[in-house]
């Protein structure tokens, strides 16, 4: 089966030090999600791609997180500077058009900020 | 108000009974739902799409009901290997974006 691959899986950081998760869609997939999933909020949006192209990271604080595709088969998510209430799973999903929205998940980075 | 809202539960289902649970969403927009499965410390799976008629799935049944705007899931013969949180998943037309509501947990019990 194909997957969406995440690294790392696991991250314990401390506080302001820079973190950086990768995602790596499934090919042909041309639409890349990234999700943050709390006890408090459940999912939550933070950013998508179309074609590698941004189209909505309104959930996502602009201040500390950004987010890219420097190509078709990687999306990066980085904090600079982390903080505590940035612990959390961040999963990437991937889909396509062709293939109904039924969006693939990846295994997740679960992010501790200490 | 959430764009999609669910009884977190947990819903304890004695095995082989028949449990089912509901989901409202807010936009009238929205066009395409989703059952997503979600088990502990694991990514969600999609279970099953929604459609407009309702569709079955071996022993999922998924109800969409436009104008009270609630999506339901029922699971009938619940197995132990059921037990996962059920996440509602509403897309509206026209936009990839999902929101996902927080999960219906359900815990089968032996």
């Amino acid at each position: 089966d194909a997957r969406v691959t995440q690294t790392p899986r696991h991250k314990v950081t401390e506080m302001g030090q820079e973190v950086t998760m990768r995602c790596q869609p499934i090919l042909g997939h041309n639409t890349v999600f990234w999700y943050r999933q709390t006890m408090m909020q459940g999912l939550e949006l933070l950013a998508y791609f179309r074609n590698r192209a941004p189209l909505d990271d309104s959930g996502m604080p602009k201040d500390r997180f950004s987010a890219e595709m420097p190509d078709a088969t990687l999306a990066t998510l980085k904090i600079q500077p982390s903080e505590p209430r940035d612990s959390a799973v961040y999963f990437c999903a991937s889909g396509s058009r062709d293939r109904g929205y039924g969006y693939t998940f990846g295994s997740g980075t679960r992010l501790t900020v200490v | 108000r959430k764009e999609v809202e669910q009884d977190p539960g947990p819903f304890n289902v004695p095995e082989g009974a028949t449990v089912a649970f509901n989901c409202t969403y807010s936009n009238s927009a929205s066009q395409s739902f989703f059952w997503y499965r979600q088990d502990c410390r694991k990514e969600p799976k999609l279970l099953m799409s929604v459609y407009s008629s309702g569709n079955e799935d071996g022993r999922f049944t998924a109800q969409l009901n436009r104008a009270s705007q609630y999506i339901s899931l029922l699971i009938r013969d619940s197995k132990l290997s059921d037990s996962a949180t059920y996440l509602c998943v509403v897309k509206e037309d026209g936009n990839n974006r999902l929101a996902f509501g927080k999960g219906n947990q359900v815990v089968v019990i032996p």
